[in-house]
């Protein structure tokens, strides 16, 4: 099964600034979709932001952008004017081409006023 | 409202004892998927489903059972076989993509199971 790495457990930021969490992922598929979500306190996930791989356009949603790198199977996202409604744990998750979903560990992000 | 719905929210049972979470859908999405959640783990798949009467084992289904008898519910039985069965249990739908087409996935609020 298709395996993805979140390294870093734990990032914070100044409000305002801006955070890249990391996202490496293992597949010998050519066709996949790769999915930040958010997880807040209330455990309710929501998605961020989505990439297709057969785009080599970054995705972007409004403060949220990716970095997607096929080659070296990276897929890290960037929050810009980060804000303190952005704390929260953010999971990066593959979909293969038979619609199963593997998500990384998450990365927890703290937003210091 | 379109959405997805667990219940109950919070689910004790004693040790030996098989349990059923519920997971109801109405966006008429032809798939579903249960994932387990632990502390430091993420979200790791137990079982998905992308037709009624038929559904896969993910990464973690021993211990677990599923049934899809109608497109808008998939039921989760915890069997006395699972040997850690405390976590927190998310249910999620999809629109079944087709090549080249990306759909995300919709989560329920969860249920948090405590066995003791």
């Amino acid at each position: 099964a298709q395996t993805v790495t979140q390294s870093q457990p734990e990032m914070s930021v100044q409000e305002a600034e801006t955070v890249t969490l990391s996202c490496t992922y293992d597949t010998s598929e050519s066709d996949y979709y790769l999915f930040w979500y958010k997880q807040p306190p209330s455990r309710q996930m929501i998605l961020v932001i989505r990439q297709e791989a057969y785009k080599q356009q970054n995705a972007t949603e409004n403060r949220f952008s990716v970095n997607f790198q096929k080659a070296a199977k990276s897929f890290s996202l960037k929050i810009s004017d980060s804000q303190l409604g952005d704390a929260a744990m953010y999971f990066c998750a593959y979909r293969g081409y038979n619609n199963d979903m593997r998500f990384g560990a998450g990365t927890r992000l703290t937003v210091k006023p | 409202d379109g959405g997805i719905t667990q219940s109950p929210k919070y689910l004790f049972r004693k040790e030996g004892q098989n349990v059923t979470l519920s997971c109801e859908q109405n966006l008429n999405h032809d798939a579903m998927y249960w994932y387990r959640q632990d502390p430091g783990q993420g979200l790791r798949l137990i079982y998905y489903s992308q037709i009624v009467n038929d559904f896969q084992k993910g990464d973690i289904a021993e211990g677990y059972s599923v049934s899809r008898e109608k497109k808008e519910s998939f039921p989760l039985t915890v069997t006395s076989a699972q040997k850690n069965p405390t976590a927190f249990y998310l249910c999620a739908s999809s629109i079944v993509a087709g090549r080249r087409q990306v759909y995300e996935q919709y989560f329920g609020p969860g249920t948090r199971l405590t066995v003791t």
